[in-house]
């Protein structure tokens, strides 16, 4: 069974840009989560999608933003890309139904560089 | 909302050694208590979890306790070796609606000495 798979796993942009990430979910799942990985704010968690619709959002600027399709893969874009963006972007999968205890599966994630 | 507090930053043992890892959560809502290992450009991996209805759980060498009353949960790795060594996660989740995120903490790297 694949794992979570991101793509592309790295990237280097300039401040301004805008860029999008694709994840691809374990097969079944449906519910699909980013997270932000920095060496000062550690993991933190940006949206989750589950069957098209975000579900929950932390707590991150409008530039950042995300969708799922219909085949439960997702994607996130970052708009006018800050230095401070610079970031392993992580994407994670989880089978999910209301009675999920939250088990997710994550991703190699995506380096994201800001020069 | 949720906050995860996780000591010691770094953990430097001898191989054989035991290594322990702890973490406090504010969130007396939580219910679901993941632990995750992060090796070097690879993502967090799932190494063992434990819900709030349990107190201990073991799987193999590594166990997880939680103490519901003082909010707080270890990790116990037992008979340590060199591929241990990675970056360890403790998190939180709240299983209720509009909450289903989980929280982490700021990871402790375990480094042991052959």
């Amino acid at each position: 069974k694949a794992g979570v798979t991101q793509t592309p796993r790295y990237l280097i942009k300039t401040r301004g840009q805008q860029v999008t990430l694709s994840c691809s979910p374990i097969s079944g799942h449906r519910s699909v989560s980013w997270y932000q990985q920095t060496p000062g704010q550690g993991l933190q968690f940006l949206f989750e999608y589950f069957s098209e619709t975000q579900r929950n959002k932390g707590n991150f600027p409008g530039r950042f933003s995300g969708r799922q399709f219909s085949n439960s893969r997702s994607e996130m874009n970052v708009s006018t890309l800050e230095l401070g963006d610079s970031a392993l972007y992580l994407c994670a999968s989880s089978l999910d139904g209301t009675s999920s205890t939250g088990e997710l599966f994550f991703g190699e994630g995506s380096r994201l560089t800001v020069l | 909302g949720e906050n995860v507090e996780q000591h010691p930053s770094t953990l430097s043992v001898q191989e054989g050694d035991s290594a322990v890892i702890k973490c406090t959560y504010s969130d007396s809502a939580s219910n679901y208590f993941p632990w995750y290992k992060q090796e070097l450009g690879k993502g967090p991996q799932l190494i063992i979890d434990i819900r709030s209805n349990v107190g201990e759980k073991k799987d193999q060498r590594i166990a997880v306790t939680l103490n519901k009353t003082a909010k707080h949960f270890s990790l116990h790795i037992t008979e340590t070796q060199p591929e241990d060594s990675a970056v360890y996660f403790c998190a939180a989740f709240v299983r209720d609606t509009g909450r289903r995120a989980l929280t982490f903490g700021s990871g402790t790297r375990l480094q042991v000495q052959p």
